[in-house]
């Protein structure tokens, strides 16, 4: 057990429709990164927040957003689904973003678009 | 921007043999961290061993060892005494230094590792 939780596990919707992916950090931990892992593209990182404050970004859609709390917990939405969007999203946490600190990685939102 | 390249989409093993998985990666920058992920059938993301480049010394976890090669940019996993749970799919991963652009983890594609018994 990571100590990083993520919920749903499972989520099945239809093209069009908006979800919210759900992450709690390790306790202690600031920084939250979030990841896509699709056949196509790969594990692919989105963005990145650092105690409330988004620190770094990646390949993230427009349609998707994030944020993080003030507890720390993070969520990541995404909006007008696409089929392509179907895939494994992880949410991971670390302790501080500047330090030699590893990823600790929830159990991943398995998103399916019908 | 910086690529990691693992060129072996599969592999196997017998139980209880040596096994190698290889890796590199094409960065500019001088310091950075370097890491081997694994993930079994059941999707967890499991952190199996990490290498700072500025140290010399090859990282080594119980049976899990690499071989860093700096000048070559290359950063193995050796999987000693294969056991059938090793079976999964192995990612290497990069990651920039404290004070880089980011913090983010960069993936390669993976390899699917099997144990046979």
């Amino acid at each position: 057990d990571s100590g990083v939780t993520q919920t749903p596990k499972h989520l099945i919707t239809a093209t069009g429709q908006r979800v919210t992916l759900r992450c709690s950090p390790r306790s202690g931990d600031l920084s939250v990164y979030w990841y896509q892992q699709s056949l196509d593209q790969g594990l692919q990182f989105l963005i990145q927040y650092y105690n409330g404050e988004e620190r770094a970004k990646g390949n993230i859609l427009e349609r998707f957003s994030a944020q993080q709390f003030p507890d720390l917990h993070s969520e990541l939405n995404l909006s007008s689904l696409e089929l392509g969007d179907s895939a494994l999203y992880f949410c991971a946490s670390s302790v501080h973003s500047g330090l030699n600190q590893p990823q600790h990685f929830g159990d991943g939102t398995r998103l399916s678009i019908l | 921007a910086q690529t990691v390249t693992q060129s072996q989409p599969e592999m196997s093993v017998q139980e209880a043999e040596t096994v190698t998985l290889s890796c590199t990666y094409d960065t500019s920058e001088s310091d950075y961290y370097l890491f081997w992920y694994k993930q079994p059938p059941s999707r967890q993301m499991i952190l199996v061993i990490r290498q700072e480049a500025y140290k010399q010394q090859n990282a080594t976890e119980n049976r899990f060892s690499v071989n860093f090669q700096k000048a070559a940019k290359s950063f193995s996993l050796k999987i000693s005494d294969s056991q059938l749970g090793d079976a999964a799919m192995y990612f290497c991963a990069y990651r920039a230094t404290p004070g880089g652009s980011n913090y983010k983890l960069t993936f390669g594609k993976g390899t699917l590792l099997t144990v046979n018994p």
